[in-house]
């Protein structure tokens, strides 16, 4: 069975810093999932990833599947990005690749 | 497409009562998914189906969760009864294909007093 761990656990950043979050897994999957959770509580899917590196707007996701490690970065930073990002991963190797296991979360602020 | 639909978003009640909730899938999605996330757990898969036949049941935590699809474009969750260990946000999300992007719709927080 799958396990997932996120840091930073909390972020507090400035408008405008390079924001990192980090993912790590302990089984080998086919894709992983970045998610977003906004302050009011709904979730958003922002990558789905299974090699290499995936870019929307300000947010750039990696994967490095032989070190089962992903990072979520996002440039210039701003006040609205302020969310809990989520890492999620399939459960089992080889099984369902819907049964999704999900990290705690790095709930990340960004101050004006 | 309105996304996807959950009812109610917030829903009160007492320990002992059942409590349903339910979720509309995006048209066309054939793979439907419901979460329980809390303070201490997180998020949690509960049971997924795909084509409306339940796949694993694995996260549902007691025999008082029961979930059913009685279509493509309906799914319920019950509790029953309800206990307060209970209270959480649930969540149904929608897939098209089972690995492929899932989409969330806005939860229903619970809670039982």
């Amino acid at each position: 069975k799958n396990e997932v761990e996120q840091s930073p656990q909390n972020l507090t950043a400035q408008e405008g810093e390079f924001i990192t979050i980090n993912c790590s897994y302990s089984v080998g999957i086919s894709a992983l999932h970045w998610l977003q959770q906004h302050p009011g509580g709904g979730i958003v899917s922002l990558f789905m990833l299974s090699s290499g590196k995936k870019k929307h707007g300000r947010l750039i996701a990696t994967i490095n599947i032989q070190e089962k490690h992903s990072s979520l970065h996002i440039t210039a930073s701003h006040p609205r990005d302020s969310a809990v990002y989520i890492c999620a991963v399939p459960m089992n190797y080889g099984g369902s690749q819907g049964n999704l296991i999900f990290g705690k979360g790095t709930k990340l602020s960004v101050k004006p | 497409d309105a996304g996807v639909i959950q009812s109610p978003r917030h829903e009160v009640t007492e320990m002992g009562q059942e409590v349903t909730l339910r979720c509309k899938p995006i048209s066309g999605h054939d793979y439907l998914f419901w979460y329980r996330q809390t303070m201490m757990r997180g998020l949690e898969l509960l049971i997924y189906f795909n084509n409306n036949v339940p796949i694993d049941d694995s996260g549902m935590p007691e025999d008082r969760f029961s979930a059913k699809m009685p279509n493509a474009s309906f799914s319920t969750l019950k509790i029953q009864p309800s206990e307060p260990r209970d209270s959480a946000v649930y969540f149904c999300a929608s897939s098209l294909g089972g690995g492929s992007e899932q989409f969330f719709g806005p939860g229903t927080r619970l809670t039982v007093l």
